[in-house]
């Protein structure tokens, strides 16, 4: 069984410019999350899909984060325009429903902001 | 906020088993207790969730106190690949479901 795919791997911009992640979840999987892990902590969940509806966007910066997940399949996570904060690794997970007990997470994107 | 308090690091020697606690003592009756790893420069692995009862698989072992304000995940005998960061994780109720909150984690080190 394939995994959750994530793209690209790495990722080097300047500041205030614009970024695009794209991730593809496990086939099947209804439930996708995108996560930002600062080095040194826990994955801080951004946003969290059910098909291709909003389940939770609490912790999404909205000012320049957005996220879109079209026909309920794959996903993209774009940053608008990028800060030095955003410097992290971007996780893609997915899950067979927002109750089950298992989510399975991609290699994620390193992102550095200069 | 994260719903879990773990030590921040520990120490574990190859071949003994490695006894990860975690303190969940705002739990509510119909949570479940979940743990997953961090192996470094991969994202984070399912490893086991328990409600009640003690809860095991092949790659370890649950224990959860009678009152479920405390649990301690087991992983019987350690090998160097053990070394990670193990998280503790009781899930935030949401209208569409349940919500996922990582905390810190505990740093684990497998050591020859």
């Amino acid at each position: 069984e394939a995994g959750v795919a994530q793209s690209p791997r790495y990722k080097i911009i300047e500041k205030r410019q614009s970024v695009a992640f794209w991730c593809n979840p496990i086939s099947g999987h209804a439930t996708l999350y995108w996560y930002q892990q600062i080095l040194g902590q826990g994955p801080k969940l951004l946003i969290q899909f059910q098909n291709n509806g909003v389940v939770d966007d609490s912790q999404l910066p909205k000012d320049r984060f957005s996220a879109e997940r079209l026909k309920g399949v794959d996903s993209t996570l774009k940053i608008q325009p990028a800060k030095l904060e955003d410097s992290a690794v971007y996780l893609c997970a997915s899950s067979t429903g927002t109750t089950y007990v298992e989510q399975f997470f991609g290699p994620g994107t390193r992102l550095t902001v200069l | 906020d994260a719903k879990t308090t773990q030590p921040t690091s520990m120490d574990c020697a190859e071949g003994r088993a490695a006894n990860l606690p975690c303190n969940h003592s705002t739990i509510s009756g119909n949570e479940y207790v979940y743990w997953y790893r961090q192996i470094h420069s991969q994202g984070p692995q399912y490893i086991i969730h328990g409600l009640k009862n003690n809860e095991t698989n092949e790659m370890a072992s649950l224990i959860i106190t009678e009152d479920r304000k405390s649990s301690t995940l087991i992983l019987p005998h350690a090998t160097l690949r053990d070394t990670a960061v193990y998280y503790c994780i009781v899930r935030v109720g949401l209208a569409g479901g349940f919500k996922t909150i990582f905390g810190a984690g505990t740093r684990l080190f497998v050591k020859a």
